[in-house]
């Protein structure tokens, strides 16, 4: 069964607005969780790599101030996708570590 | 980072073996080759790690040159539902934590 849990799966939002994704590794702590974006038809970007109880660091070229993180306890990171445009429509995916690499089912985010 | 690279794409026929071909030529040591695959719209799946060892699994083999600067990764007996893109990565360790960096990936096609 899956171990990282992604919520929601779609989401589409007005332009201006915030949209949260939600993170949830369920059968393990994850004191450190990625998150990547993915345009059509190209390879997943690391975007940020989430800490819990810490600062996020985000990959170059990532503003972080327009995606905002926060992992807050062992098992929940959230992506926080602020004053979204249409630029940001795209498919987010959340992945937490272990001996090897867990994903979300990603959020596949339209901005209208 | 180790770079990988491989075959932008490739078709097997159902039932027959996928070998899919991966170069890592300046991994180092310490680090692993790991495959994912990724079925449109859903988040990757991990398929197999190893390090200098041939490794298999229930989903897969993966053959490691001895020089390790290759690999090939094997589905032994290739359906429809393999249809996805395969990425090989080279498992880095940096500061922030074995982060998985994805390149292009193998688009493989299973036809019937």
């Amino acid at each position: 069964g899956a171990v990282v849990s992604q919520h929601p799966s779609w989401v589409i939002c007005k332009s201006g607005t915030s949209v949260k994704i939600e993170c949830r590794s369920l059968d393990f702590q994850a004191t450190t969780m990625f998150w990547y974006r993915q345009f059509p038809k190209q390879s997943l970007m690391l975007m940020a790599t989430s800490n819990e109880g810490s600062k996020a660091t985000y990959e170059q070229g990532v503003e972080k101030d327009k995606f905002l993180i926060n992992h807050a306890s062992l098992t929940l990171s959230t992506l926080t996708v602020t004053s979204a445009h249409p630029e940001d429509s795209s498919f987010y995916i959340c992945s937490s570590l272990r001996t090897e690499a867990f994903f979300g089912q990603g959020t596949r985010l339209t901005v209208v | 980072d180790a770079k990988t690279t491989q075959p932008t794409s490739m078709d097997c026929a159902e039932g027959r073996a996928a070998n899919l071909p991966c170069n890592h030529s300046t991994i180092s040591g310490n680090e692993y080759v790991y495959w994912y695959r990724q079925i449109h719209s859903q988040g990757p799946q991990y398929i197999i790690h190893g390090l200098k060892n041939n490794e298999t699994n229930e989903m897969a083999s993966l053959i490691i040159t001895e020089d390790r600067k290759s690999s090939t990764l094997i589905l032994p007996h290739a359906t429809l539902r393999d249809t996805a893109v395969y990425y090989c990565i080279v498992r880095r360790k940096g500061e922030y934590g074995n982060k998985l960096v994805f390149g292009a990936g193998t688009i493989l096609r299973v036809k019937s």
